[in-house]
């Protein structure tokens, strides 16, 4: 069954950088474009970006454009998503999920939980 | 920026209908999708291409398009129901995704 099985919580201080995973599995990675989406706590979902796995192309939201990168590693059907420059504004929930047809998402990740405080 | 609006809450008894409408320009254009997310969890979608039931999704759920608004139907509304309904599309260049507001659904 297809499974998307994300890293740990993390916290940070403000200006720092977090680094989560997403593994895959179930599927052949490289098939399918992997979308990141966060939610701030009590507010809704915010898309962040995708990238296939399959040539690297990558699409970004206006919002994280420059401080946002997105990889995979194939050998391992892992996605990361790394954000610098933290601010308070970015304690969210980040997921991850699978995504059908460039543009909706089937399989989620669990979520992990960013928390920047000083 | 390209914006989806749905109604913050929508209020049903159990077994009533429940709709659940968003709204957007692009709509006509870019297709309309829908997924529940409870509390703690991910979310789940629903409905894709505006009106396709994944499999596994319970036949109550339905979904409607007319114009620049989708609707979400939810026929004989059960307790289990209530949670947080998120609508989604992409503008009209189809290279950027978004999503709505989000609309609480109460089962009172």
């Amino acid at each position: 069954q297809v499974q998307l099985v994300q890293s740990g919580a993390e916290v940070k201080m403000p200006g720092a950088s977090v680094k989560v995973s997403c593994k895959a599995s179930g599927y052949t990675f490289t098939t399918y474009p992997i979308t990141w989406v966060r939610q701030a706590p009590g507010q809704g979902l915010e898309w962040m970006g995708w990238i296939s796995p399959y040539n690297g192309n990558i699409k970004s939201g206006e919002r994280f454009q420059g401080r946002v990168t997105m990889t995979t590693d194939t050998s391992t059907s892992t996605a990361f998503m790394e954000m610098r420059s933290l601010t308070s504004d970015d304690t969210a929930v980040y997921y991850c999920a699978r995504v059908l047809g460039w543009d909706h998402f089937d399989y989620w990740g669990q979520g992990t939980l960013v928390t920047v405080s000083s | 920026s390209y914006e989806l609006t749905q109604p913050p809450s929508v209020s049903v008894s159990p077994g009533q209908t429940a709709r659940i409408t968003c709204s957007g320009d692009a709509l006509p254009k870019q297709y309309g999708y829908w997924y529940q997310q409870k509390p703690g969890q991910a979310p789940v979608m629903l409905i894709y291409k505006y009106i396709e039931r994944p499999s596994g999704i319970p036949e109550r759920f339905s979904g409607s398009t007319s114009g620049t608004t989708v609707t979400l139907i939810i026929s004989g509304v059960q307790a289990e129901d209530e949670a947080d309904y998120y609508c989604q599309s992409s503008d009209s260049s189809g290279a950027y995704v978004v999503f709505g507001g989000g609309t609480r659904l109460t089962v009172l």
